[in-house]
């Protein structure tokens, strides 16, 4: 079975701190993915991985920026945190289709 | 339009009837689509793939897909109380690949 870890469950940050929010897979996998989930917009795309180092916008990009050093692990970065980046973070990983998620990082930024 | 469209419920469906959840989207060029099941407070779980016209069946699940009417459905025969949960449709986006959700729905099994 594909496993895609989150390293944090909940996390709470202040306004203005740099947060990490960090994702490994373990089956190899080429494609990895960013998306938020807020009641009543569903799942949004912030950024995608094809390849390591590589690195493409989804459709909410602003605010956040990816690190992909190592195919395993895809790094989601918000730069200067704000009480609007409070959400739910999950992280998915692909070889072709369909995703594979991690259980998600509850984020509260106070 | 919305580019994956599904009515957000809540569904009310009785324990062992048919649910039927239905899912439109606006991308010609998508081929690949899929159901995920999601549990208050989990992640997404995926259920069915499908990439061709008709249906495809795994278990008590029915994926349904035409995509001359852009739509995709969801079956769920013998309905049980553990199937309350919001279904996400989603779609590869034809234009870029990028795989897009529906909002959801919620659906409540009546036992």
């Amino acid at each position: 079975d594909v496993k895609v870890t989150q390293s944090s469950r909940y996390l709470v940050k202040r306004t203005g701190e740099k947060v990490f929010l960090e994702c490994v897979q373990d089956m190899d996998h080429e494609n990895m993915f960013w998306y938020r989930q807020d009641p009543g917009l569903g799942l949004r795309l912030i950024y995608f991985s094809y390849d390591v180092k590589m690195k493409e916008k989804g459709d909410i990009p602003e605010g956040y920026s990816v690190s992909r050093e190592k195919k395993e692990r895809f790094s989601l970065i918000l730069e200067s945190a704000s009480t609007n980046q409070t959400s739910m973070y999950l992280c998915a990983s692909s070889s072709d289709s369909p995703l594979h998620f991690g259980n998600g990082t509850r984020l509260t930024v106070t | 339009q919305k580019e994956v469209e599904q009515n957000s419920g809540p569904l009310s469906v009785p324990e062992g009837a048919i649910a039927s959840l239905n899912c439109t989207y606006s991308d010609r060029g998508s081929q690949s689509f899929f159901w995920y099941r999601q549990y208050s407070g989990k992640s997404p779980e995926l259920i069915m793939s499908i990439y061709s016209n008709g249906d495809k069946e795994d278990g008590r699940f029915t994926a349904q897909l035409n995509k001359a009417s852009q739509y995709v459905s969801l079956l769920i025969r013998d309905s049980q109380p553990s199937d309350s949960a919001t279904y996400l449709c989603a779609v590869n986006r034809g234009r870029d690949d990028k795989i897009i959700f529906g909002k959801g729905t919620r659906l409540h099994i009546l036992p």
